[in-house]
Parts: structure tokens; C-alpha cells; sequence
């Protein structure tokens, strides 16, 4: 079965500064990728995601993200982040394949408060 | 579209009580899934289905029950609630074919067992 892994659980930044989240899976197949977030009392929504093709993926509101296939890692990145990027910030892998009901794997969540 | 929308917002529970809560989706999507977010842990499936009159356990189904009777509503049992039950829940639908494995959310039932 696969995991995930998000090494920071909480990071604090001034605004401007540059931000990178970790997130490393364990699988050996073929994944689809994707970094959700959760801004305070919301709901979870899509920031980006990856299929195939271009590594580098860009998502909404200036984020970023990097799969390394052979680091097993998909972190994400925003050059200057904004004091409404406080929110919590979740990876998910999908292994494609034996993944009958194409279930969605989560990472515990990165919590992010940008100082203004 | 409303999307995902779960019914109640918001619960308290005495231990042993049941409850059900409800999912529904107007995106005509054939696969729904019940997570519970806890803190550090992210979400963590319970159940899925993969169309109507299916379903499926998923990483954390013990004390769960779940049934898809129509295709826009998924619904989520406990019938003998426990503190340990204590959690937010949410609800997620998805197409099952094209390129997108996007999963949609609903805005989540905060649910408290005492």
C-alpha cells in the first residue's frame, strides 16, 4: 500500500518569503499527484496537480510543484507567499493500477501561517 | 451547481447514539468516498463506492456503515458512536473516466462525541 509523507507539519514565514513543502510517496508504480489546501474553516480545494508529462507543474495562485520520480518526492513552492496562503496544506498520491475505487492517499497535512 | 454538500454542519453525540450523516453531489459523478480529517493525520478513507448500489471499505471503516441507494447520495452511519468517532468528515465525489482523478470535497460535518 502507499503513503505519504509531509515532513513539516507546521511553518511559519514572514510574507515574502519563499516557501517549499516537502512531500515524499512510497510507491513504485505509476502515481498521479496532487496538492490540496485548506484554508481556515473551508473546505478542501485543488491547487495543482501532476498526470504525466512536465514535471514542473503550475498550479493556482502562484504555486508550483516538482515531481522527482526518482526521489519519490512532489514538493511543493511559491517564491513570495502572502499572508492569505495561511491555510493547511495537504499532498495525495493516487497509484494507478491496482487502485479499484482510484482512492486517494494523504499525506498529515502541512500547517502554514504567514506572518504580515 | 451546488457541487458536494454534506448534511449536518455540525454535531454532538452522546456515547451510543446514531447518527447519519449525508453526502450529495449534482455532478453526476459515478464515485463518492467518507474521509475523517484528524489533526497530524490528514484524511483517512473510510469508506467508498464506485457507483450506485456499491460500496467499499476503505483505510479506517470499523464502527462505519455506508450506503449509495442513488447515485448523487452517499451516506455515512455510526450506530453506536464513540469518543474516538470525534472528528471532522468529509465527502468527495469524482468522474470515474477522462484524464482529471480531481476529487471534489464538500464542506465537511464537524461531529463531537461526548
Amino acid at each position: 500500500a502507499q503513503s505519504v509523507s509531509q515532513h513539516n507539519h507546521h511553518v511559519i514565514l514572514s510574507e515574502a518569503a519563499s516557501l517549499e513543502l516537502g512531500c515524499n510517496y512510497s510507491y513504485g508504480g505509476t502515481v498521479n499527484l496532487f496538492w490540496y489546501v485548506q484554508y481556515p474553516g473551508q473546505h478542501l480545494q485543488l491547487l495543482l496537480k501532476y498526470f504525466s508529462g512536465d514535471p514542473l507543474v503550475k498550479g493556482i495562485k502562484g504555486f508550483e510543484a516538482e515531481f522527482i520520480k526518482s526521489k519519490f518526492s512532489f514538493n511543493l513552492r511559491k517564491p513570495s507567499v502572502q499572508w492569505s496562503d495561511t491555510a493547511e496544506y495537504f499532498c495525495a498520491v493516487n497509484a494507478r493500477g491496482n487502485n479499484a475505487g482510484n482512492m486517494l492517499t494523504f499525506g498529515g497535512g502541512t500547517r502554514l501561517m504567514v506572518k504580515p | 451547481n451546488a457541487g458536494v454538500t454534506q448534511t449536518p454542519k455540525f454535531r454532538v453525540l452522546k456515547t451510543g447514539q446514531s447518527m447519519t450523516l449525508l453526502c450529495a453531489q449534482d455532478m453526476n459523478h459515478e464515485y463518492m468516498y467518507w474521509y475523517r480529517q484528524d489533526p497530524g493525520m490528514g484524511l483517512r478513507l473510510i469508506h467508498y463506492s464506485v457507483g450506485e448500489g456499491t460500496t467499499a471499505k476503505g483505510e479506517v471503516p470499523d464502527g462505519y456503515n455506508v450506503s449509495r441507494l442513488k447515485k448523487q447520495n452517499f451516506l455515512l452511519g455510526l450506530e453506536s458512536a464513540a469518543p474516538s468517532q470525534t472528528s471532522v468528515y468529509f465527502c468527495a465525489s469524482r468522474l470515474t473516466s477522462g484524464s482529471s482523478y480531481e476529487q471534489y470535497f464538500g464542506p465537511g460535518t464537524r461531529l463531537t462525541v461526548t
